[in-house]
């Protein structure tokens, strides 16, 4: 079973400032055909479902800012928010979509 | 457009078995590649994926609770069920329902059911 590890667990960025998290999985998640990554990102805001960011590991969704990116290879795999924003307070979650899903554990963005 | 929504009880006693059942507008499990996940997230705690079922009735279950779940899915009323055996305290969390396909992750999510267990 793939484990999908994320850190830090928390961070605390300045308004403006690049938050990066990171996000490793125990295993391979290529999808060969398309030399693709099955690594989402989804960000949770209070009271709120989760909300898809970025699939594919680097392919934003429709309606997403371009503040956020997403990056990697092999097994590791980045989330950074370019300039922080009020609005981007939030927990962050990884989540492999390789045969059977699997969440990483969260990682808490917060303003210093 | 695409809505889900997550419906059953709000409060069940150890040892009983949950039935949440997921009904969602907007898609057909009769399409090719199309699949229901559920998700659950325990009051201030991470996202735990459940179980998911997809169009031609393959079903996936989470290792770790597998003996436990079954899913199940009714095309024509257009709703998943999932139902969770020997419930207990530390099952308390909010269950999600969200759409997926065979190569893709989860969205858009329903806005999730607490359900809260009693010892």
């Amino acid at each position: 079973d793939i484990v999908m590890t994320q850190s830090p667990d928390s961070l605390a960025v300045s308004l403006g400032e690049r938050a990066t998290i990171n996000c490793k999985s125990s295993q391979s998640i290529l999808y060969s055909p398309s030399n693709k990554y099955y690594l989402a990102w989804y960000q949770q805001k209070p009271g709120q479902p989760p909300k898809l960011l970025i699939n594919w590991a680097s392919t934003r969704e429709s309606g997403i800012p371009d503040r956020f990116s997403g990056s990697g290879s092999g097994t590791e795999f980045t989330l950074t928010i370019s300039s922080l924003q009020a609005e981007d307070v939030a927990v962050y979650y990884c989540q492999s979509h390789y045969r059977t899903p699997a969440f990483g554990q969260g990682t808490k963005v917060e303003i210093k | 457009q695409i809505t889900l929504k997550e419906s059953g009880p709000a409060l069940v006693k150890s040892t009983q078995t949950l039935t949440l059942t997921c009904t969602f507008s907007g898609f057909s499990l009769t399409t090719t590649g199309v699949g229901v996940g559920w998700i659950r997230q325990p009051p201030g705690g991470a996202l735990e994926w459940l179980a998911l079922i997809y169009w031609d009735d393959d079903k996936r279950y989470s290792p770790s609770l597998r003996s436990r779940l079954t899913i199940t899915k009714d095309t024509f009323k257009n709703q998943v069920v999932l139902t969770m055996t020997n419930m207990d305290p530390v099952d308390t969390a909010t269950y999600y329902c969200a759409l997926t396909t065979v190569i893709t992750s989860f969205d858009p999510w329903g806005q999730g059911t607490l359900v809260t267990v009693s010892s």
